[in-house]
């Protein structure tokens, strides 16, 4: 299994411009989430899902949409990137079998906002 | 509001010697309780949890944490630190009970010195 997979790595973006961030996982779980982590604030929850079809907000969904039309696959997409996006990404994905909180996490992508 | 506090942005110490990282916590109802670790440039990876039962939780790479409930704290615990524990601690709660709204700390660096 690769596990919880993210693209890209690394992203440069000028203000006003748009991106997807890629996460799959090939664990068949039921629950994905996207988190992103600043420094000394922890990881913050933006969007998750809970299978195929639903999703839902976090705490910090503001300029951020998220779609799951596959168990696979959750992207994150950013509409218009503003400086205050800047941070890293974490995707995350869990099983109802594990209690669903045993998460497994990507490994992270970094985006810097110009 | 349900939070989580890691008082500590950093803790040193020796190899060989025990380590404590520590966590307290306010939640509604009862808590679901997680250590995750994260190594540089890494996503998280899963420590341990508390759910319910034995206070004294046992988890990966010899790891242990302890509720205690009249506390609200649920500190991380090793007898003996090796420097490849040296990493970024996160602690977290989840907020109502098996719904992966996972509620994080800011985290705490441990740095063991050989």
């Amino acid at each position: 299994n690769a596990g919880v997979t993210q693209t890209p790595k690394f992203q440069v973006l000028k203000t006003g411009q748009s991106m997807t961030l890629q996460c799959a996982q090939d664990m068949n779980h039921e629950y994905m989430s996207w988190y992103r982590q600043d420094p000394g604030m922890g990881l913050r929850l933006i969007h998750y899902s809970v299978g195929a079809g639903i999703t839902d907000q976090g705490e910090v969904p503001n300029g951020y949409n998220v779609s799951r039309s596959t168990t696979e696959d959750f992207p994150l997409r950013l509409l218009s990137a503003a400086p205050s996006q800047t941070s890293v990404y974490f995707c995350a994905s869990s099983s109802r079998d594990r209690g669903f909180s045993e998460q497994f996490f990507g490994p992270g992508t970094r985006l810097t906002v110009l | 509001a349900q939070s989580v506090a890691q008082p500590e942005d950093q803790v040193n110490v020796a190899e060989g010697n025990p380590l404590t990282v520590k966590c307290t916590y306010s939640v509604s109802g009862n808590p679901y309780l997680f250590w995750y670790v994260q190594y540089p440039n890494r996503g998280l990876q899963f420590l341990l949890k508390y759910i319910t039962g034995d206070n004294l939780v046992k988890g990966s790479y010899g790891f242990e944490a302890e509720f205690n409930k009249s506390q609200t704290s649920f500190h991380l615990k090793k007898p003996s630190a090796l420097v490849s524990d040296s990493a970024l601690y996160f602690c977290a709660v989840d907020r109502a009970g098996a719904t992966n709204k996972l509620i994080f700390g800011t985290g705490t660096l441990l740095a063991v010195q050989p």
